[in-house]
């Protein structure tokens, strides 16, 4: 199975800090996705990263894959309230034609 | 705007008593799919259809029908609901497979069965 494993479960942090949550995966993979999720919401899709590339940044948040190691890192800069979220991501192989999550890191930046 | 949309809601039902979830997406997505979350358990594939009349299922199909007629919609449908399907459900879709293309979710059905 290609499902990732989100770590740490729960990270709690301070308005404006950074925050960084870890993936790892078991199989090779083709691409990682990253999804946030405000609570009871819809996941929303963040960014996606080849497994040829190292690092990938979109605004605030910066992702790292390394294949060798089988994991990928999500930093989030500068953090907000707004923030506050659960985050899954998603390894993907070509061969297969479903999408699998795991249970993801709960992120909370107070005030 | 570019939308999945899921309805109802929120939903109480009786054991027993059939049910549909609607989904619909306007943005001409090949793939869709139903996944349910659950405390603990993550997020977990129902079914999946990569496109009309094309359908299969995911890991937990037991105790759930879809449907794919037409590229915008698919119902998921529970012809006997039972309390340990009372769960969170998503509906999502993609240009193509979503491992390339990335998932759209619905806002999601909250059902209780009792």
């Amino acid at each position: 199975s290609q499902q990732g494993e989100e770590d740490p479960q729960a990270l709690s942090i301070q308005e404006g800090e950074n925050a960084t949550m870890n993936c790892s995966y078991k199989t090779s993979i083709n691409n990682l996705q990253w999804y946030r999720q405000n609570s009871g919401r819809g996941l929303v899709h963040l960014i996606l990263i080849r497994s040829n590339e190292r690092e990938k940044h979109s605004g605030r948040l910066r992702v790292t894959l390394d294949t060798s190691k089988k994991s990928s890192s999500l930093l989030i800069t500068a953090s907000r309230a707004a923030d506050t979220a659960s985050y899954f991501c998603a390894p993907w192989m070509d061969s297969s034609y479903k999408l699998i999550f795991g249970s993801g890191t709960r992120l909370l930046v107070r005030p | 705007e570019a939308q999945v949309t899921q309805n109802p809601r929120y939903l109480i039902t009786v054991t027993g008593k059939k049910l549909t979830v609607t989904c619909s997406q306007n943005m001409n997505h090949e793939y869709m799919s139903w996944y349910r979350q659950d405390p603990g358990l993550g997020l977990r594939q129902i079914y999946y259809s990569m496109n009309v009349e094309v359908t299969d299922k995911g890991d937990v199909p037991e105790g759930y029908k879809v449907s794919r007629k037409e590229k915008r919609n698919f119902p998921l449908i529970l012809e006997s609901p039972s309390p340990n399907q009372t769960s969170l459900y998503f509906c999502a879709s993609s240009l193509g497979v979503p491992g390339l293309y990335g998932y759209t979710f619905g806002s999601g059905t909250r059902l209780t069965v009792v």
